[in-house]
């Protein structure tokens, strides 16, 4: 398997401007999360879905997040407007019996 | 709610030397626990993860873990570290129950000497 595919690995954008992150789970997986990270609060989860559908968005720092997921394959979290505070990195993971496992992250900078 | 604590923020070794990471976790119940790994600009890898039955686990690239359910501790080893071990390490909790959510530890750096 492929593992955990995220898409952009990079990303740097302007303030204001929307951002939309990409997340492949792997397959056979009924659980997605988004995670965030930064130096100086950690790993935070933000959401998660189980068979697609949102479980907990409480994580989910302001209006300007949103995420979906369409179908069991595919994931996106939204941020617009963007603002620097974002900058962080963005993990996607998913998981079948209990056991997550990551993809490689997007690195978002915004100016 | 679960909660997990890793008392070292940063661990200097040699090369060669024998490694222990700490972790501590807070759940009434039998946890599911979890080691990860990252490497500087990865992702978390997984190294090993404890549900239930033998409390030493083995995992990959040589780590073990011992669960210890009297200290609620479930530390990661390795008895001779590598260069390449040198990164982040993040010990996890679950409660194993519908949700599988997961709560991290704060994370040990480690940093390995030649």
């Amino acid at each position: 398997d492929a593992g955990v595919i995220q898409s952009p690995r990079h990303e740097v954008t302007e303030m204001g401007q929307e951002v939309t992150l990409r997340c492949k789970p792997i397959s056979g997986h009924d659980y997605l999360f988004w995670y965030r990270q930064t130096m100086m609060r950690g790993l935070e989860l933000l959401i998660y879905f189980n068979n697609n559908v949102p479980i907990d968005d409480s994580g989910m720092p302001e209006d300007r997040f949103s995420a979906k997921m369409p179908n069991a394959s595919f994931s996106t979290l939204k941020i617009q407007p963007s603002e620097p505070r974002d900058s962080a990195v963005y993990f996607c993971a998913s998981s079948r019996e209990g056991t997550q496992y990551f993809g490689p992250g997007t690195r978002l900078l915004v100016l | 709610a679960q909660s997990v604590t890793q008392p070292d923020i940063h661990i200097t070794v040699s090369e060669g030397a024998s490694l222990e990471l700490r972790c501590n976790y807070s759940y009434g119940a039998t946890p599911y626990l979890f080691w990860y790994v990252q490497s500087p600009g990865q992702g978390l890898q997984l190294l090993l993860k404890y549900f239930s039955g033998d409390t030493l686990v083995q995992g990959i690239k040589g780590f073990e873990a011992e669960f210890k359910r009297s200290q609620s501790s479930f530390n990661l080893r390795k008895p001779s570290v590598h260069w390449s071990d040198a990164a982040e390490y993040f010990c996890a909790v679950g409660t194993g129950s519908n949700d599988y959510k997961l709560s991290f530890g704060a994370g040990t750096t480690v940093t390995v000497r030649a």
